[in-house]
């Protein structure tokens, strides 16, 4: 069955420190992984899409990585901010036009 | 601005009467969809559309319609509300080709009484 899991379900953490979420998935064929940030009552905006070539991509202080070998990625925050605190969603293409998403992880920056 | 709108943002309504809510999206692209959120289900795709005239059922789809008459708008329509069906909806946009990002609307609350 083609699915995608995230760890932990939520996590808080102080101001300044960094993190790290998890995604494992089972869907296949795959085409591409992709991280959003979904800020609350609000539309998932993407931060990075990756490839089966690619390993790592960048976008400010978000890092994700793809191991596509054991099927799974990871979103890393360096320096948390406030405005990090937000649901974050990874989600899965199949080949074709399948989008298989996680249920996200709960992230809670605090002061 | 490459945008995705919904309207209405927020809607209640009584059980049984016909709603739509309505999406539009200026990038071209060829592929929307609907999604519901309900809290510890995540995202679940409702319907979606590859281009003008061609729709399929996503995940959850009982009890929801939609069109394509034009490539920019989606509508989602909900011909009997039920309360199983007060939920927060996306409409989202993305090119054909399933590589490039995907555009979330703004999303619309809905309470069906």
């Amino acid at each position: 069955k083609n699915q995608v899991e995230q760890s932990p379900q939520s996590l808080i953490i102080l101001e300044g420190k960094n993190c790290t979420l998890q995604c494992n998935y089972t869907v296949s064929p795959f085409s591409n992984l992709r991280w959003y940030k979904q800020d609350t009552g609000r539309g998932p905006v993407s931060l990075t899409i990756m490839t089966f070539s690619e390993n790592t991509k960048s976008n400010g202080r978000y890092t994700a990585t793809l191991d596509a070998d054991t099927k799974q990625s990871s979103l890393h925050i360096t320096a948390s901010q406030l405005s990090d605190s937000a649901s974050y969603i990874c989600v899965v293409n199949q080949a074709g036009t399948a989008l298989i998403f996680g249920k996200g992880t709960t992230l809670s920056v605090s002061s | 601005e490459a945008q995705v709108t919904q309207n209405p943002r927020y809607l209640i309504t009584v059980t049984g009467k016909k709603l739509t809510v309505t999406c539009s999206q200026n990038m071209n692209h060829e592929y929307m969809s609907w999604y519901r959120q309900d809290p510890g289900l995540g995202l679940r795709q409702i319907y979606y559309s590859m281009n003008v005239e061609v729709t399929d059922k996503g995940d959850v789809p009982e009890g929801y319609k939609v069109s394509r008459k034009e490539k920019r708008n989606f509508p989602l329509i909900l011909e009997s509300p039920s309360p199983n069906q007060t939920s927060l909806y996306f409409c989202a946009s993305r090119t054909g080709s399933g590589k490039e990002t995907q555009y979330f609307g703004p999303g619309t609350r809905l309470l069906v009484l």
